[in-house]
């Protein structure tokens, strides 16, 4: 059974700064890996999505990476400012569209 | 805009009754989904639809039930056989592609409570 595991739980960092976020998961027979950004009672919303065939995806600061032979993931975030305070969350697509999710990183970035 | 609907934003369930959470999307979709959110967790699939009239059971599915009458519309019915029904629920809508490469979209939930 899949299972994706986010490391850290939660992280503050002051504004400026470059952060990593990881993602493991248990079983590298994924179709993609995606990465979500949530805020304080909403949805999701979708910021990268790595096919498996592929090794990296950027957007804008964001750079987001997959190594399916070790099973991980790492989100980097570039000269990070408030508005990138959220809980961000990797899930793994297992087969036809089912994704299986972390539990989440809960980021501050302190102004 | 193009975008998904939850409603009602929050919700109240008495002991024993069957309350019915609404999920509207006008992407032209295939594809949609429950999920429930539950506080330091991450989201856990409930029912899913790649087409209409057809849905499958996700990891959570009991004490649940689904409908995919239209394209656009996947309501679900939280019923007196989910013995803890407290939780952030969300619905979510993708394209159905051959190489899997189209993100969830998602709606901004539903929180339902136990009165």
């Amino acid at each position: 059974k899949q299972e994706v595991t986010q490391i850290p739980a939660a992280l503050s960092v002051p504004e400026g700064e470059n952060l990593v976020l990881n993602c493991s998961f248990t079983d590298s027979a994924i179709y993609n890996l995606q990465w979500f950004r949530q805020d304080p009672g909403k949805g999701l919303t979708s910021l990268l999505l790595i096919q498996s065939s592929q090794r990296e995806q950027t957007s804008g600061r964001l750079n987001a990476s997959l190594d399916k032979s070790s099973g991980r993931s790492t989100l980097y975030i570039a000269a990070s400012q408030p508005g990138d305070s959220a809980t961000y969350l990797c899930a793994a697509m297992e087969y036809v569209n089912k994704l299986v999710f972390g539990a989440g990183t809960i980021l501050r970035v302190k102004s | 805009d193009g975008g998904i609907t939850q409603s009602p934003k929050y919700l109240f369930r008495k002991e024993g009754q069957n309350v019915t959470l609404s999920c509207e999307q006008n992407l032209n979709h295939d594809a949609m989904y429950w999920y429930r959110q539950d506080p330091g967790q991450g989201l856990r699939l409930i029912y899913y639809s790649q087409i209409v009239n057809d849905f499958q059971k996700g990891d959570i599915a009991e004490g649940y039930s689904v409908s995919r009458e239209k394209k656009e519309s996947f309501p679900l019915t939280v019923t007196s056989a989910q013995k803890n029904p407290t939780a952030f629920y969300l619905c979510a809508s993708s394209g159905r592609t051959a190489h899997n490469n189209q993100p969830q979209h998602f709606g901004d939930g539903t929180r339902l409570s136990i009165l």
